[in-house]
């Protein structure tokens, strides 16, 4: 079970824009940056978003993060054929036990 | 132009060490602007974070694996490494390498491809 949770699928088909929530807690996403990670089959992540709306160059302006209280999202405007991947949220996370990195289960996404 | 290689053995008996390198290429090691991190993802499953190391050769790993890992740096070689033991089948999965800015709540932009660990016997 991941520390922030995520819907494990979600669709669109292209042109449309598509939402994928990431939940957590205080310990984490409220008190700390959230990250976008995209991976497509078979590679490793490559990074989306950073410090919660960012987005490093050479990332489309269709990607756009944000972050709300213990939320975040990440939207994806005119979807295309090659967003169908893997994505993933992560945020660091203050707990008792100590620092620690989190991810969600992550979100397979389909264009239809 | 950044690059992060994983290499290691792709199958290590229940019990015994897994040990990892990645060779880092583009970038230096020992730069203070960047920490280093292990991350994996067992197959069919989401990512995890393993730890992390700086360039002082301060470590910060995930408290649920803080007993069993190692990580190092050999800035002679641009190289850092992983160690975790002992391991069990639970710790079959790709191991990725990655790079991050070295800024509070800072997470990895640059991941190495990733290597197949199985653990079996």
């Amino acid at each position: 079970q991941s520390v922030l949770t995520q819907p494990p699928s979600a669709s669109g088909s292209p042109g449309q824009r598509v939402t994928i929530s990431c939940s957590g807690s205080s310990s984490n996403i409220e008190s700390n940056y959230v990250y976008w990670y995209q991976q497509l089959p078979g590679t490793a992540p490559k990074l989306l978003i950073h410090r919660n709306n960012q987005r490093p160059s050479g990332v489309p302006d269709r990607f756009a993060g944000s972050k709300s209280g213990t939320s975040a999202s990440l939207a994806i405007s005119g979807l295309r054929s090659e967003d169908e991947a893997d994505y993933y949220c992560a945020s660091w996370d203050h707990t008792l036990s100590g620092q620690d990195w989190v991810f969600g289960g992550g979100t397979k996404l389909t264009v239809l | 132009q950044l690059q992060l290689q994983e290499s290691g053995p792709g199958l290590v008996k229940p019990s015994e060490t897994l040990s990892l390198t990645c060779t880092v290429s583009g970038g230096s090691i020992s730069s203070s602007s960047y920490y280093w991190s292990w991350i994996r993802q067992p197959p069919g499953k989401g990512l995890e974070w393993i730890g992390t190391i700086y360039y002082s050769g301060s470590t910060y790993y995930k408290p649920a694996l803080k007993s069993r890992v190692s990580i190092s740096l050999d800035t002679s070689k641009n190289q850092f490494s992983l160690n975790l033991s002992p391991v069990t089948a639970t710790d079959t999965a790709v191991y990725y390498c990655a790079r991050g800015i070295a800024v509070p709540g800072a997470l990895p932009d640059y991941w190495g491809q990733g290597t197949l660990v199985t653990v079996s016997s």
